[in-house]
């Protein structure tokens, strides 16, 4: 993903509509991607990971997408709820000699309208 | 289970001084990462410890440096603070190399 530095992208979405939200990763040897959301004051929290030998997985409510041919991965949440408001991270890791080494995205905000 | 823990939480620093983090993995993850988050720079890896051994070093300066003790937690300590490095610190465990890697709060570092 692409750091945007103070300017986050928002996202902005009614409560109950589905969200997605986009990232582009930078290196095509990366074989590990997860999505994180962070709340305010708060540490990253693990939502849903996929491996570069699947392009879709499903979790509770959530679904990444990955398209490697043009390097980008997607996170949609369903009937997306206030509790989702946060910013969401992607993040790579670049095969198994990287070790834990996580590469993150700018992040983008979500903000979910009552 | 207990998560990651972070201690302190909030730390106020002057430049020129020197500070020391720690962080307690979760039970059993032998593998601790941290992690530099600024809004400038977002998220920046900055050194892995795995088995007491660096595993891997982000592209911070030789100021940035940690270890990490037999029960798995790990210290970072940042030498002559500068103004930049104030920051939200995360230290991130998992179990091992390709395991999931899961975040404590973090300590935000304040150098006046």
């Amino acid at each position: 993903g692409e750091s945007v530095g103070l300017h986050l992208p928002t996202l902005s979405v009614q409560e109950g509509d589905n969200s997605i939200i986009n990232c582009a990763y930078s290196n095509s040897a990366s074989d590990y991607f997860i999505w994180y959301k962070q709340e305010s004051g708060k540490g990253p929290q693990f939502i849903i990971d996929i491996r570069s030998n699947m392009d879709k997985r499903q979790g509770q409510r959530v679904t990444v997408l990955l398209n490697k041919t043009v390097k980008h991965l997607s996170l949609q949440i369903a009937a997306t709820q206030p509790g989702d408001s946060a910013v969401y991270f992607c993040a790579e890791k670049k095969g198994n000699n990287a070790g834990n080494m996580l590469t993150f995205g700018g992040g983008t905000r979500l903000m979910v309208k009552p | 289970k207990a998560g990651v823990t972070q201690t302190p939480r909030y730390l106020i620093k002057t430049r020129g001084q020197q500070v020391t983090l720690s962080c307690s993995p979760i039970s059993g993850h032998r593998s601790v990462s941290w992690y530099q988050q600024t809004p400038g720079q977002g998220l920046q890896f900055l050194f892995e410890y795995f088995s007491e051994t660096q595993r891997n070093k982000g592209n911070f300066p030789g100021r940035f440096s940690g270890r990490q003790f037999s029960n798995s937690r790990s210290e970072m300590n940042v030498s002559t603070l500068e103004l930049g490095d104030s920051a939200l610190y995360l230290c991130a465990s998992s179990l091992g190399q390709v395991e999931t890697q899961y975040f404590g709060p973090g300590t935000r570092l304040l150098v006046l």
